[in-house]
């Protein structure tokens, strides 16, 4: 199993370029989120789905958007990109959540810089 | 609302010391307490967790016991290795509706020779 991939890994757009960021997990879990991990600030979530089709909000939704069309696969939008989404970008995923705890399963970013 | 608060970074040890990375948290009702371990150049991956009140996580040596009464979970380790340099990301979730992660700010552990 490859876990939960993200692609690309790196990426340099200058301000107001768009681009997609994938997320793709093989262990047929439900839930899928996408953070970003800032200095200082720790990880921030931005989006997040519960299920294929559903998206929702998370602390710092603005400026970008997000798909789930099919289980497997979460994706994370820049329709104009701004300096200030200069970020390292982590998707995680996790079964659906009926016990105690809720571990995620992370993949291994995309260094994401906006000049 | 929910918090986490942990120590700053960096953390500096000569190996084979003894590691304490302190982490509080601010939660209603009782939730599920977790260490999470970045490696470079990796995703975060989870190193331990706790469930309720006094259980102790544990993994690779770390230990972390949950306390209610002080609202901690600190990370402890006996003996450090080099290979333990990394961010340590303490985190809480609620256990009732849908369970976001709430992370702490992240502490670097460097462990030199």
């Amino acid at each position: 199993n490859a876990g939960v991939t993200q692609t690309p890994k790196f990426r340099v757009l200058k301000t107001g370029q768009s681009m997609t960021l994938l997320c793709a997990q093989d262990m047929n879990h439900e839930y899928m989120y996408w953070y970003r991990q800032d200095p200082g600030m720790g990880l921030r979530l931005i989006h997040y789905s519960v299920g294929e089709g559903t998206t929702a909000k998370g602390e710092v939704p603005d400026g970008y958007n997000v798909s789930r069309l099919k289980k497997q696969n979460f994706l994370l939008g820049l329709e104009s990109a701004a300096p200030s989404q200069t970020s390292v970008y982590f998707c995680a995923s996790s079964y659906e959540v009926k016990l105690t705890y809720n571990e995620q399963f992370f993949g291994p970013g995309t260094r994401l810089t906006v000049l | 609302g929910n918090s986490v608060t942990q120590m700053e970074g960096p953390v500096t040890l000569s190996e084979e010391a003894f590691l304490t990375i302190n982490c509080t948290y601010t939660a209603t009702g009782y939730p599920s307490l977790f260490w999470y371990v970045q490696y470079p150049g990796e995703g975060l991956q989870l190193l331990l967790k706790a469930t309720k009140a006094d259980d102790k996580g544990s993994n690779k040596g770390f230990e972390a016991t949950y306390r209610k009464e002080t609202t901690s979970f600190h990370l402890e380790k006996g003996s450090v290795q080099v290979s333990d340099s990394a961010v340590y990301f303490c985190a809480l979730s609620k256990n009732t509706g849908f369970q976001k992660l709430v992370f702490g700010t992240g502490t670097r552990l460097l462990v030199s020779p």
